[in-house]
């Protein structure tokens, strides 16, 4: 069983699209992160996620972190190629606060 | 310059070769990880080092032996790899073992024949 579950697994979707992603635990955390990953590449850091109920919006990237802090949801509007990639969710876990993260949801957009 | 910067970026080795991955860091952060990252499978916390000293080791096996000289370096030396350990090789940075942020490098591509 996993500690974050993401969802949908895979997203292809057209440009100009909006889409909705999904990350979520049962267990509570202090805070939850996104990153995007592109092929051959290492995870860059969109966004941390602290406070219940918090909305953050980067661009054309709008998230959420659930009232409960169990959970937080991505919504990208009018999709491009450039949002291509593997998004991934993690949040701290145990004694030294160590990265948990999600299998992650790999998104294509196709111009 | 990125903040956090792996060497080589691509590698190939066979089981019986002795190779190490290399990760710096720009950043003036005092935490420093290595993950694994294979296909289908969550990033893995490999080692996590804190001011010079390792303070997790999350059960890897013994062919893989990290070094941090200072809180700017971190290595990983590899031996008697198994092909299974084919991965996507990170390393990461944080300000301090509990910052909520991580930044990580581009990555290390282990190919084990």
């Amino acid at each position: 069983t996993q500690l974050l579950e993401q969802s949908p697994q895979f997203l292809s979707i057209q440009e100009g699209e909006n889409l909705t992603v999904y990350c979520n635990s049962s267990s509570v955390f202090s805070s939850l992160q996104w990153y995007r990953q592109e092929p051959g590449e290492g995870p860059v850091l969109l966004v941390t996620v602290v406070t219940g109920g918090e909305v953050k919006k980067l661009k054309r990237l709008t998230f959420q972190f659930g009232d409960a802090r169990k959970d937080s949801s991505l919504h990208i509007t009018a999709a491009q190629p450039g949002d291509t990639g593997l998004y991934l969710c993690a949040g701290p876990t145990g004694a030294n606060s160590k990265l948990t993260f999600g299998k992650g949801i790999t998104l294509s957009v196709r111009p | 310059e990125t903040g956090v910067t792996q060497t080589p970026r691509h590698l190939v080795m066979g089981m019986t070769n002795k190779k190490s991955l290399k990760c710096e860091q720009h950043l003036g952060h005092n935490a420093m990880y290595w993950y694994k990252q294979s296909a289908k499978k969550p990033l893995e916390l490999m080692f996590v080092y804190s001011l010079e000293e390792r303070v997790e080791n999350n059960s890897v096996p013994s062919r893989f032996s990290p070094e941090c000289p200072n809180s700017s370096h971190l290595f990983l030396h590899l031996h008697t790899l198994q092909p299974e350990d084919s991965a996507l090789y990170l390393c990461a940075s944080s300000q301090g073992l509990n910052s909520i942020s991580s930044f990580f490098g581009q990555g290390t591509r282990l190919t084990v024949v």
